[in-house]
């Protein structure tokens, strides 16, 4: 059962365009929502990341829209650039105790994202 | 380069034969995590470490699959008998325990398993 649901599978966009990709969850306890960016043979990166006491997180051309009711989160890519062009991961974490240190990622499968020049 | 750094980048090996990976976390980071990726998929979580203690294992390690972390600095994984299934790219991130959503990644060790 996949806890975190990732789409689409794969996304192509022009140079200048936006990319939107979009995550759904189940359980409402994961309280801490990244995005990984993955190049061809590197781990992932950590791009950005929210928290569900906001609507919307940006970082320059990146921005994260959460809608907690709909239990959805996206990723806009702004003025997408062919070097943005990845594998693009969403993430969610729950604090699996009291304690605040049992905590790790459950994955989305991944979207990998061309933008042609 | 202060980031994640693993060893071997690529392991070709024999089904049966034995392998090690090591894993060099960021230096300040106490928690360790070791991950599991195959072609198309996001990583698997397999086990991590809050300094040279082994905290949790998913049930994907069986046991063939040992990791230590044995001075709380660098980990080795290492994979007993191994199998054709086992071929996947295997990742290892490095966090701050007070911090551990942020996880720093490596580059992976993608290994084939022949």
């Amino acid at each position: 059962q996949q806890q975190v649901k990732q789409s689409p599978q794969s996304l192509i966009v022009q140079k200048g365009g936006i990319s939107i990709i979009n995550c759904a969850y189940e359980n409402t306890a994961f309280d801490y929502f990244p995005w990984y960016q993955q190049f061809p043979g590197k781990g992932p990166a950590l791009l950005i990341a929210i928290r569900p006491d906001v609507s919307e997180k940006k970082e320059g051309r990146f921005t994260i829209s959460f809608n907690k009711s709909a239990k959805q989160f996206s990723l806009h890519i702004m003025d997408s650039q062919p070097g943005d062009s990845a594998t693009y991961f969403c993430a969610a974490s729950l604090d699996h105790n009291s304690a605040g240190n049992n905590r790790k990622l459950i994955w989305g499968l991944g979207t990998s994202l061309a933008v042609n020049p | 380069d202060t980031g994640v750094s693993q060893d071997p980048r690529h392991k070709i090996t024999k089904r049966g034969q034995n392998v090690t990976f090591r894993c060099d976390p960021i230096s300040e980071h106490n928690r360790l995590y070791w991950y599991r990726q195959t072609l198309g998929q996001g990583p698997e979580f397999l086990t991590y470490f809050q300094n040279e203690a082994q905290l949790e294992k998913s049930r994907l390690l069986s046991d063939r699959f040992s990791a230590e972390r044995p001075k709380g600095s660098f980990s080795t994984l290492e994979i007993q008998r191994t199998e054709q299934g086992d071929s996947a790219m295997y990742l290892c991130a490095s966090s701050f325990a007070r911090e551990v959503d942020t996880q720093y990644f490596g580059p992976g060790t993608r290994l084939t398993v022949l």
